[in-house]
C-alpha cells in the first residue's frame, strides 16, 4: 500500500462514453500526476497539478480532462476516447512541486480498455 | 535520441545470480535518479533513490550513477524469484515541477 489510491482498477468503455478516473492520496503531498503506460513504451507524463494547479499538460488530446479539486484529490475525465487510448493510467504523488527530492509514489493504477 | 534509453529485455537469471540493470542517458542536466520495481498488474513502486554520482546501498540493492559515461546501473546480489518484475529507470532535473523521466523498463524473470 503506497498511500495513493485509485478507481476503479479496470475500466471498459465505448468510444461515446463519458468517465472519470480518480485518486486519492494520504501522504500529505502537494505534487500530484497522471501519467499513462502502453506497452513496450515509457511512463508518458499527462499532466501536472502543484497545490491544485495545472502546471504541466503534455500536449494531451482534451479527450482527457483533468480536475483537481484539493490537494488530496485528482480525476482525469474521459470522453469520445479512441482504441489507441487503452492502456494503464497511473496517479502519482510527490512530497513537493518544487525542489527537494523528486521520487513520486504511485497508485495501483486503472485499466482502461477502449471499445 | 530518447532521453533515457533502457534495455527491455527479457532478462532470465537463475536464482542466487547478480543481476545488472542499466541506463543510459543523453541529458548532462538529471540530477535525481530512480529505480522502479513494477509487478504485473501493479504500480511501480519506489526501489532506490540516488541524488547526482556515486553509489547507494540498501540491503541486496546497490545503485549507481556515473553522470560523466550518463550511465546509472542497478545490481541485485542474491536474485530471489520474488525479484521477478519490471525494473524502471527514472530522471530528473528538479525544475518546477520535479517530473520524472522513464526508460521503457526491463523485464526480468528470476528462476528458482
Amino acid at each position: 500500500e503506497t498511500g495513493v489510491t485509485q478507481t476503479p482498477r479496470h475500466l471498459v468503455m465505448g468510444m461515446t462514453n463519458k468517465k472519470s478516473l480518480k485518486c486519492e492520496q494520504h501522504l500529505g503531498h502537494n505534487a500530484m500526476y497522471w501519467y499513462k503506460q502502453s506497452a513496450k513504451k515509457p511512463l508518458e507524463l499527462m499532466f501536472v497539478y502543484s497545490l491544485e494547479e495545472r502546471v504541466e499538460n503534455n500536449s494531451v488530446p482534451s479527450r482527457f480532462s483533468p480536475e483537481c479539486p484539493n490537494s488530496s484529490h485528482l480525476f482525469l475525465h474521459l470522453h469520445t476516447l479512441q482504441p489507441e487510448d487503452s492502456a494503464l493510467y497511473l496517479c502519482a504523488s510527490s512530497p513537493r512541486s518544487t525542489g527537494g527530492r523528486p521520487e513520486a509514489f504511485f497508485g495501483q493504477g486503472t485499466r482502461l480498455t477502449v471499445v | 535520441q530518447k532521453e533515457v534509453e533502457q534495455d527491455p529485455g527479457p532478462l532470465s537469471v537463475p536464482e542466487g545470480a547478480i543481476v545488472s540493470l542499466n541506463c543510459t542517458y543523453s541529458n548532462s542536466a538529471f540530477q535525481y535518479f530512480m529505480w522502479y520495481r513494477q509487478y504485473s498488474r501493479k504500480g511501480p513502486e519506489l526501489l532506490m533513490y540516488t541524488y547526482s554520482s556515486g553509489n547507494k546501498e540498501d540491503g541486496r540493492f546497490t545503485a549507481q550513477v556515473d553522470k560523466s559515461s550518463k550511465y546509472i546501473s542497478l545490481f541485485i546480489r542474491d536474485s530471489q524469484p520474488s525479484d521477478s518484475a519490471t525494473y524502471l529507470c527514472a530522471m530528473s532535473y528538479g525544475g518546477a515541477t520535479n517530473k520524472l523521466i522513464f526508460g521503457t523498463g526491463t523485464l526480468l524473470a528470476v528462476q528458482p
